[in-house]
Order: structure tokens, then sequence, then C-alpha cells
């Protein structure tokens, strides 16, 4: 069965700071990967996705992830902190083929941003 | 603006109630998604519809029934629960097309409270 691990249940950051969630999955076949974000009181908003094209993906808000197979990791980052950035934020895998398009959740890290 | 509508927005219950929870998309997506977040937890998977028939049930409790009307709507119906069946509910729809994997899109949610 696949998995993702989320290192850090709660990251902390300084405004301007970089900002680096980590994500690794487990599969024996490289799956598909999401980073998706949770504000309070809402629902969970795609940040970006990996789908087999460029390794290194570029999303929403300034967010960008890079795919690397070797370290069976997809990090989350962003050069610069701001304080709109503090949220849930979920890294998600589904397999490429097979089991009905299942996305299979990290335990989530939560991201603070100080002045 | 969420594409992914979820009414209502807060639903008080008691354990001998029976009530619905809807949702709606017009994105033209033809596979939708039930799924159950605890506080602090990510999403756990319920239910999944493709092309209005039911795909997969996560082996959930017969108190909670799905239904797929149309395309464009999901419904959850409620019926005797339980109070650690409070949680947030969270619906969502995607692109359903055979080997692609398509991100999933999710609405802002049904925040339920069984009494």
């Amino acid at each position: 069965a696949q998995s993702v691990t989320q290192l850090g249940s709660h990251v902390s950051v300084s405004e301007g700071a970089l900002v680096l969630l980590r994500c690794n999955y487990s599969s024996s076949v490289p799956p598909y990967l999401f980073w998706y974000v949770q504000y309070p009181n809402q629902g969970l908003q795609l940040l970006l996705k990996y789908t087999s094209a460029a390794t290194l993906v570029k999303g929403i808000n300034g967010f960008e992830a890079e795919f690397k197979k070797s370290e069976t990791s997809f990090h989350l980052t962003k050069p610069s902190a701001h304080m709109s950035d503090a949220a849930e934020y979920f890294c998600a895998v589904t397999p490429i083929t097979g089991g009905g398009n299942k996305l299979t959740f990290g335990t989530g890290t939560q991201l603070k941003v100080e002045l | 603006d969420t594409e992914v509508t979820q009414t209502p927005k807060h639903l008080v219950m008691g354990m001998t109630n029976k009530k619905s929870l809807k949702c709606e998309q017009h994105m033209g997506h033809r596979a939708m998604y039930w799924y159950k977040q605890k506080a602090k937890k990510p999403p756990e998977l319920m239910f999944v519809y493709s092309y209005e028939k039911l795909s997969i049930n996560e082996s959930v409790p017969s108190r909670f029934s799905p239904e797929c009307p149309n395309s464009s709507l999901l419904n959850l119906h409620l019926h005797a629960l339980q109070p650690e069946d409070s949680a947030l509910y969270l619906c969502a729809s995607s692109q359903d097309r055979t080997g692609v994997r398509q991100p999933q899109h999710f609405g802002d949610g049904t925040r339920l409270s069984i009494l």
C-alpha cells in the first residue's frame, strides 16, 4: 500500500524566511503526488501536483515542490514566507493506475509564520 | 470561492435525527467523494462515486448512506449517528479518465455536531 510521511507536525518560520515542508512517499512505483493547504474552517485547496512530467513543479501562491525519486521525496518550498501562509499542509499520494483515484494523506504539517 | 459547494455549513443533530448533507459541482466532473475529517487529522475517505455509481465504500457504518442522483449532485444521508461521528465532512470531485489521475477539488465542508 502506498503512504506518505510528513516530517514535523509543526513548523514555525519568520516572515520572509524560507518555508520547507517535508514529504516522503512509500511506493514501489513512483506515484502521483499532491500538496494541499487547509485554512481554518475551510476545505482543502490544491497547491500543486506531480504527475510524472517535470520533476520541479510550480504551484499557486509561490510554492513549488521537487520530486526526487532517489530520495522518495516531494518536499514543498517557498522562498519567502508570508503571514497568510499560516495553515495546515497535507501531502497526498495516489497510484498511477488502479485504486480508484484514492488519495492517501499524510498526517499534516501546521505552518506558523511569525513576525 | 470553491467550485464544490456544500450545504449546510454547520449542522447540529441529535442521535435519533435524520438529516442529509448536500454537495454540488458544475465542473463536469464524473467522480465524487465523501471524506470525514476529525480535528487535527487528515481527511479519511468514506465513499467514491464514479459516473453516478458507487465504486468504493471504505467499510463505512450503515448509518451513513450516500446517494448520487445525477452527475452534479452528491448527498450523504445521516441516521442514528453517534457522538464520535462529529467531524468535518468534506466533499470532493475530479475528472475521471482512465489512465490519467486528476486532482480532487474540495468543498469547504459541513461541520457536524452530534448531541
